[in-house]
This record gives structure tokens, C-alpha cells and sequence, in this order.
């Protein structure tokens, strides 16, 4: 069972430019998680998807961000005119569905550098 | 709202001695609580997990952890670690509430293991 796929593994992006990261879930995985992990911190997250849907985006910073999960694909992480402080690495979670509480499976994340 | 501190950032020790990793938390609501492993430029692997029952956790890698809940903490510990064991160690809460389903982390603790 392959585990959580993240592409790009790097991504090297001028300022103002966008930046699309992808994730795909782990089989049978409904929920998708992102979080984003700056130089010598923690992970913060972002936003709480399950197919079509955002559950909890209360860690999305208002403007520029996007996330999607549609019914077919990957999820999409989207920055648009992209700053240097989005420099980060950004990791992708899932978890199963119908449990209480499922565990995170995290994927290899991926780093992002704006010139 | 939850928080998590790790009160130590680097800590060094040699090869087959005993560790430990501190954890506390914050938290108005019960939580569960993990401990992830990252190694160097990869994603995050569960250590342990606990969600309730024996306070005592065992995880991979001959790794344990104890929930304290009058002192809100979860130590990390391994009696005799190896040179693999050299990584970044996240504490994380999540609260027992299926609608949200964010990991807060803590800040880190970098284990290092000299021979």
C-alpha cells in the first residue's frame, strides 16, 4: 500500500508567482490534511479536507491560499502570488474515514522556495 | 484551543544510553496525544500514539511514552539509544472532538546521538 505521495518534492517559485502542490492520500484515506512547516519550527496547520470538502480552514491564512480535494485527483494546495515568507515545507496528511478519530499518515512534503 | 511545549530543543546523548523527550500541554478539552519522528529532509512517522486506556504507550523503535494528566505531559523515553535514533522528535495534541481534527505541534527536539 503506497503511502502519502506529495509532487513536487521541490519547487522553486519567483516572488508573484503561483505555486500548485499536490497530494495524493493513502488508499482508501477520505481526509487529507495540510500543514506547513517554516525553518527550525513545528508543523502548523492549515486546512482539514474531505472530498468536496473543506471541513476546517481556521489555519489558512486569508488571502493567496487555496485548497481543494475534488471527488477525482489529488488535493491541491494553491499559493498565488507567491513572497518570500511562504518559503517552507509544506506536508500533506490523510487518514482513514468513519473512525472517531483516525491517525495522520504523513507524506514527504514539499519545499518550496520563492527567489 | 490547544498548545504543546518541548522544553528542550537539542538534546545530546551517547550511543546506548537511556533518554528522555518532554512533553507538556495545554488544552481546555481532553486530547490525544502523539509523538512523530523526522528524519533528515522526509516526512513525519508516528512513534506512539495515545487515545485512552493504559497510560503507558508503547511505540516502534523501543520507544515509550507516559500520559501524566495531572501534570499534562507526555515524556518520551527509550532506555538504550542507538546512532539511528538521530532525528527531530514533534510532540502533537489533537482534540477529542471528530470536528476538528488538527495536530498541534510543539516546537521540536533534536536528538542527537554521539558514539
Amino acid at each position: 500500500n503506497a503511502g502519502v505521495m506529495q509532487n513536487p518534492r521541490h519547487l522553486v517559485r519567483r516572488r508573484g508567482q503561483e505555486a500548485r502542490l499536490r497530494c495524493s492520500p493513502m488508499k482508501g484515506h477520505s481526509h487529507v490534511y495540510w500543514y506547513r512547516q517554516l525553518p527550525e519550527e513545528g508543523l502548523k496547520f492549515m486546512v482539514y479536507l474531505q472530498k468536496e470538502n473543506i471541513i476546517d480552514e481556521s489555519g489558512m491564512p486569508k488571502e493567496r491560499f487555496s485548497a481543494e480535494f475534488p471527488k477525482e485527483g489529488p488535493s491541491i494546495l494553491r499559493i498565488q502570488q507567491v513572497v518570500r515568507g511562504d518559503s517552507a515545507a509544506y506536508f500533506c496528511a490523510s487518514s482513514p474515514p468513519d473512525r472517531a478519530f483516525g491517525t495522520q499518515y504523513f507524506g514527504p512534503g514539499t519545499r518550496l522556495t520563492v527567489l | 484551543a490547544q498548545s504543546v511545549t518541548q522544553l528542550d530543543s537539542q538534546v545530546p546523548v551517547f550511543e546506548e544510553a537511556p533518554v528522555e523527550l518532554r512533553c507538556n500541554y495545554s488544552s481546555s478539552v481532553s486530547v490525544y496525544l502523539f509523538w512523530y519522528v523526522q528524519y533528515p529532509n522526509q516526512g513525519l512517522q508516528l512513534l506512539l500514539k495515545y487515545l485512552s486506556g493504559s497510560t503507558l504507550v508503547k511505540g516502534i523503535n523501543g520507544f515509550e511514552a507516559e500520559f501524566n494528566k495531572s501534570q499534562t505531559s507526555f515524556h518520551l523515553r527509550k532506555p538504550s539509544v542507538h546512532i539511528s535514533d538521530t532525528a527531530e522528535y514533534f510532540c502533537a495534541v489533537s482534540a477529542m472532538d471528530t470536528g476538528r481534527r488538527a495536530l498541534t505541534f510543539g516546537s521540536g527536539t533534536r536528538l542527537q546521538v554521539q558514539p
